[in-house]
């Protein structure tokens, strides 16, 4: 069946390094691709987005890139914030009318001063 | 433009007892999901309604039901409440013009 994979936390980060949420999917078709987060005690926020193949979502210094040839959409930001210490969730859905997203386990992620 | 509101925010329930969780979609959206969130299973798929039809449904008991009225609004039902069924319950509003969902901050649900 469909599935999400995402690289296991925690992710314990300074600020202002690198960071790299890694995430592939199986999927018997072409999905849209999400990034959620989640924040302590809320529910979860769409961050971005991409549709089809080689797209580039991006949002708040976040990126990734649908890469259909590894079947990847990995989460990259430059420069991390404490701001940003949040579970991270990779998902897919499929067009067509039904709304049903498929999610990762969750990558939770901690930026220290 | 108002987000999402689920209510209640947090709820106590007995073994046994139902429960009823409300979810107020974004206006003009008439799609709405629900999702079980859980530290050992994560984030699972309940059900989906759109013009008061349930268009899909995930992998759980009979127990878990839900509905959807006119005015997009849903609730969502849990009868014969288990230990198990403690967990954050997330409902999510699409448009219909795009894929992505808009979720609401969730019912915390505990089961004593």
């Amino acid at each position: 069946g469909d599935s999400v994979t995402q690289m296991e936390g925690p992710v314990t980060l300074s600020e202002e390094a690198f960071l790299t949420i890694n995430c592939t999917y199986t999927a018997t078709g072409y999905p849209s691709l999400f990034w959620y987060v989640q924040y302590p005690g809320e529910g979860l926020q769409l961050l971005l987005k991409a549709t089809k193949a080689d797209d580039k979502g991006s949002n708040k210094g976040f990126e990734a890139t649908y890469r259909k040839e590894t079947t990847s959409f990995h989460l990259e930001k430059g420069s991390v914030q404490v701001s940003d210490s949040a579970v991270y969730f990779c998902a897919l859905s499929f067009s067509g009318g039904y709304n049903k997203l498929i999610f990762g386990a969750g990558t939770r992620l901690a930026v220290h001063p | 433009k108002a987000g999402v509101t689920q209510t209640p925010r947090y709820l106590i329930k007995t073994r046994g007892q139902q429960v009823t969780l409300s979810c107020s979609p974004i206006s003009g959206h008439r799609s709405v999901s629900w999702y079980q969130q859980t530290p050992g299973q994560g984030l699972q798929f309940l059900f989906e309604y759109f013009s008061e039809t349930q268009r899909n449904k995930g992998n759980f008991p009979g127990r878990f039901s839900g509905r959807q009225f006119s005015n997009s609004r849903s609730e969502m039902n849990v009868s014969t409440l288990e230990l198990g069924d403690s967990a954050l319950y997330l409902c999510a509003s699409t448009p219909g013009t795009g894929p992505e969902a808009f979720f609401g901050q969730g019912t915390r649900l505990t089961v004593v």
